[in-house]
């Protein structure tokens, strides 16, 4: 079955540090992996997408993200860490068929000055 | 362009009765998703509609119904609330492209949020 883990409930980091945020699917076919971000009180904002072809990936706000197949990952990292990216963020599988997003348990981030 | 509107932002309902939560489609979209994400959960898919038609189906009973009016809003429906019905509901819309299947990218709205008592 489809399925997406988010290990990381909880992570807090200084403002200017580094971040990874660790994410690993279960899909039987060539993934589409998301990552999304959710600020209180917010929808989901897209940060950046996987497809197809290099497997890093660049997206809004300095993120970027690697797909690893061998190790079944899609880490996000930022080299440094803003007060504002304080929010929860949701790693994501898109199901070939229908567009059908699944979404992991999502990771909080707390920076701290 | 106008992004996904969701309506009411908040209300709440007591078990046992009914509500629609309506949504408005990113000027462009054709397609519209619902989610469901309880507290300190990630959402979770409840259905799709495509050209006015239920187009994929998440693990939630028949009492969970919805709606795409020919301006592509749509609206969700749930009979006989119960208290786990406690969420908060997104709404998402993309544009259905046949070049390659599940690569569309899903915008959301801020979602409504229910309370059931």
């Amino acid at each position: 079955a489809q399925s997406v883990t988010q290990p990381d409930i909880h992570i807090t980091v200084s403002e200017g540090a580094s971040l990874e945020l660790r994410c690993n699917y279960s899909y039987g076919a060539t993934p589409y992996l998301f990552w999304y971000v959710q600020s209180p009180g917010q929808g989901l904002q897209l940060l950046l997408k996987y497809f197809s072809g290099d497997t890093l990936v660049q997206g809004i706000k300095g993120f970027e993200a690697e797909f690893k197949r061998s190790q079944s990952s899609f880490n996000l990292r930022k080299p440094s860490v803003h007060w504002s990216d304080a929010a929860e963020y949701f790693c994501a599988v898109g199901d070939y068929n229908t567009d059908k997003l699944i979404f992991g348990t999502g990771t909080r981030l707390q920076v701290f000055p | 362009e106008t992004g996904v509107t969701q309506s009411p932002t908040h209300l709440i309902k007591t078990r046992g009765q009914q509500v629609t939560l309506r949504c408005s489609s990113q000027s462009g979209h054709n397609t519209v998703s619902w989610y469901q994400q309880a507290l300190g959960q990630g959402p979770q898919f409840i259905f799709q509609y495509y050209r006015e038609e239920e187009n994929g189906r998440g693990n939630f009973p028949p009492r969970f119904s919805g709606l795409q009016f020919p301006n592509y809003s749509s609206e969700l429906n749930v009979n006989a609330l119960e208290l786990d019905d406690s969420a908060l509901y997104l709404c998402a819309s993309s544009l259905a492209s046949t070049s390659v299947a599940g690569a569309n990218v899903l915008t959301f709205g801020a979602g409504s949020r229910l309370t059931v008592l």
